[in-house]
């Protein structure tokens, strides 16, 4: 069956404009999740979506980055005013239940952004 | 808080040799752990975990883990290194209940050598 699908799979922009990543998981996945992947630093979490339930932002790093899911599939990430330091590969990951309670992640192959 | 550690964002060893990536945890209770595989231009995927029971755990393609909680450790081993397993490799924890936040370390790039 069809995975978790990102689009675009790259996009380069200028500093200061607005983007917007879609994310279209796993159809039936309750849970999304948003990780951020830099070089060197790992996967850093971004913000994840539970259902109805309010989203954890806990991981937004700025008041720029916001997200949502819509109807409890697709989700999308917008990054507005972008900075050079927010040039990374975006990854969007889905999970029937959510890690907690013993389900893995499948993650899409992200979208690589560059700001110059 | 939980966190992990993956000592040497790099590994190189030979075709035929056994590989190690050494994953060290912290948590304020048991935690789930994971290691997951980021192939060339692929996705990452689950190559193994563990939540309960047996502490040695087995995955994909020959890869096994071992939880010690003495060490709070999860190191990563495979006896026999093939060209394919060439890959980065993340550890991750999260609790058993509660948060499901997916803590990642940051990954080890294996290269193996013909």
């Amino acid at each position: 069956g069809a995975g978790v699908s990102q689009s675009p799979s790259n996009k380069v922009t200028e500093k200061g404009k607005d983007v917007e990543l879609r994310c279209d998981p796993i159809s039936g996945h309750t849970a999304l999740y948003w990780y951020r992947q830099s070089l060197g630093q790992g996967l850093e979490f971004l913000i994840y979506f539970q259902g109805n339930s309010a989203p954890d932002k806990s991981g937004l790093p700025s008041d720029r980055f916001s997200a949502e899911r819509t109807g409890g599939s697709v989700s999308t990430l917008t990054i507005q005013r972008t900075q050079q330091e927010d040039s990374a590969v975006y990854l969007c990951a889905s999970s029937p239940a959510g890690v907690g309670n013993n389900s893995p992640l499948h993650f899409g192959n992200g979208t690589r952004l560059t700001v110059t | 808080a939980q966190s992990v550690t993956q000592l040497g964002s790099h590994v190189s060893v030979s075709e035929g040799a056994l590989v190690l990536l050494r994953c060290n945890y912290s948590s304020s209770v048991p935690p789930y752990l994971f290691w997951y595989v980021q192939y060339p231009n692929q996705g990452l995927q689950l190559l193994l975990k563990y939540t309960t029971g047996a502490t040695l755990v087995k995955g994909i393609n020959g890869f096994e883990a071992e939880f010690k909680k003495s060490e709070t450790s999860f190191h990563l081993t495979k006896p026999s290194a093939h060209m394919s397993d060439a890959a980065e490799y993340f550890c991750a924890v999260t609790l058993k209940t509660g948060a499901n936040n997916l803590f990642f370390g940051t990954g080890t790039r294996l290269t193996v050598i013909p």
